[in-house]
C-alpha cells in the first residue's frame, strides 16, 4: 500500500538521548516534511524538504535536525531530547500543492 | 495574531444533525483551502480542497471558501458517529508547497 511508513510508533526516552526517528515513503513525492502535534497547538512544521539534498527550518526547529539523502528518506534527529520535545510526530509528504500532503500515522514520543 | 484561526471546540453534536466548522485567516495571499480529517491515534487525511472562493461538494461534505472575508467553512450534512474525528484547515499560497494548518475542532457525534 502506497504511503508514508514512521517508526517507531511510540517510544519512551531519557532525557539527554539521542534518537532519531524514520520516515520512508514510497510515492516518489519531491517535498517532506516534519510536524509535532501538541494539544491546544496544533501541527507546527519543524524541518521540511523541498527536494533531495535540500532541507530548511519550519516553525521550531531547534532542538532538531533532518537529512534527506534521496527521495525516499526524511530522518529526524533529536541529538539530546528534553521533556519539552513530548510530542506527536508526523512525518508527511507532498508532490505538487494541488495534491496537498500525504501523511505518516505518527510517533508517540515520551522524554522523561 | 496567528495566520489561521480555528475553534478547537470541542464541538458535539446529535447524530444527523447539519455541522458547520470554521476557519479565519489573515493573508490575503493564501488561494488553496482544504480540510483534513483527524481520527484518534491517527495521521491527518485529505478530505477536501478547494481553490479559490465558491463551494466545493463531495456527498454529505461541503467545502466553502469567501475570500472577501477571509472565511472557510466546512459543512457536514446528516452527520454519523463515524463522523466524529479532529478537523483541520489547511491553507496555502500560490506556488507554496508548505501549508498553514488551523488548531483543528475536535468533533463528536453523538448517536
Amino acid at each position: 500500500i502506497a504511503g508514508i511508513t514512521q517508526a517507531p510508533t511510540s517510544q519512551i526516552l531519557a532525557a539527554g538521548r539521542r534518537m532519531t526517528l524514520r520516515c520512508t515513503q514510497d510515492m516518489r513525492h519531491n517535498a517532506m516534511y516534519w510536524y509535532r502535534q501538541d494539544l491546544g497547538l496544533g501541527l507546527r512544521l519543524i524541518h521540511y524538504s523541498n527536494t533531495a539534498g535540500t532541507t530548511g527550518k519550519g516553525e521550531v526547529p531547534d532542538g532538531y535536525s533532518v537529512s534527506r539523502a534521496n527521495t525516499d528518506d526524511f530522518p529526524l534527529t533529536l541529538a539530546s531530547a528534553v521533556p519539552s520535545q513530548t510530542s506527536v510526530y508526523f512525518c508527511a509528504s507532498s508532490d505538487s500543492w494541488g495534491d496537498g500532503y500525504t501523511f505518516g500515522s505518527g510517533t508517540r514520543l515520551t522524554v522523561v | 495574531q496567528k495566520e489561521v484561526e480555528q475553534d478547537p471546540g470541542p464541538l458535539s453534536v446529535p447524530e444527523g444533525a447539519i455541522v458547520s466548522l470554521n476557519c479565519t485567516y489573515s493573508n490575503s495571499a493564501f488561494q488553496y483551502f482544504m480540510w483534513y480529517r483527524q481520527y484518534s491515534r491517527k495521521g491527518p487525511e485529505l478530505l477536501m480542497y478547494t481553490y479559490s472562493s465558491g463551494n466545493k461538494e463531495d456527498g454529505r461534505f461541503t467545502a466553502q471558501v469567501d475570500k472577501s472575508s477571509k472565511y472557510i467553512s466546512l459543512f457536514i450534512r446528516d452527520s454519523q458517529p463515524s463522523d466524529s474525528a479532529t478537523y483541520l484547515c489547511a491553507l496555502s499560497r500560490q506556488g507554496a508547497q508548505k501549508l498553514v494548518f488551523g488548531q483543528g475542532t475536535r468533533l463528536t457525534i453523538n448517536p
